[in-house]
């Protein structure tokens, strides 16, 4: 079965800061997987995804994520934080061969400080 | 292209209620998909419909919940006899196949009381 973990429910930079959010995912065929981002109040919306070729994906607002499939990881990276990133992420795992059902984690958190 | 639509945006039902929740997905988008998702959590598969056919259900999905998509357009998602744990947000999603990722709407606030 699926699974996604999202290693730090909460995570706190300063404004400029890299942000670093973790996703490690479990898969028994080759996964696609995706970041969301979720303001308050508001649904989710697409950051980036991975679905085959090129392992380092860049996305949105400054965004990329690299999949490492020995370390069965995805994680989420921004070289220099903005106020306006504070928001929820989810990292989310769907199977190749499947119906595209996507599976989410718990979700982190970010909160940027000036 | 207007993005998908849900409604209504809030709801707030005595327990016991039943309430209908609509979704209006991407119009050429074949697949959707409905979600719940509770504070602090991700979200939660409930069902997915490919044009009109429901082809998978989750148990989440209990009788007092029925899902449908006729004609393969809008999708509406019916609670009966509302409960304190049904309050949540429901979030409805379409995509257009394997590895496009979904489009979100904004998602339903039921609050029952």
């Amino acid at each position: 079965a699926q699974s996604v973990t999202q290693l730090g429910s909460h995570v706190s930079v300063s404004e400029g800061a890299l942000v670093l959010l973790r996703c490690n995912y479990s898969s028994s065929v080759p996964p696609y997987l995706f970041w969301y981002v979720q303001y308050p109040n508001q649904g989710l919306q697409l950051l980036l995804k991975y679905t085959t070729g090129a392992t380092l994906v860049k996305g949105i607002n400054g965004f990329e994520a690299e999949f490492k499939k020995s370390e069965t990881s995805f994680h989420l990276t921004k070289p220099s934080a903005h106020m306006s990133d504070a928001a929820e992420y989810f990292c989310a795992v769907t199977e190749s061969g499947g119906y595209n059902k996507l599976i989410f984690g718990a979700g982190t958190r970010l909160a940027v400080h000036p | 292209d207007t993005g998908v639509s849900q409604d209504p945006r809030h709801k707030i039902t005595k327990r016991g209620q039943n309430v209908t929740f609509r979704c209006d997905p991407i119009s050429e988008h074949n697949r959707l998909y409905w979600y719940r998702q509770t504070l602090g959590q991700g979200p939660e598969f409930l069902t997915y419909f490919q044009n009109e056919a429901q082809l998978e259900k989750s148990r989440l999905l209990s009788d007092r919940f029925s899902a449908e998509r006729p004609k393969g357009s809008f999708s509406t998602l019916e609670i009966q006899r509302t409960e304190q744990g049904d309050s949540a947000m429901y979030l409805c999603a379409s995509s257009s196949g394997q590895g496009f990722g979904y489009t979100f709407g904004s998602g339903t606030r039921l609050t029952v009381v």
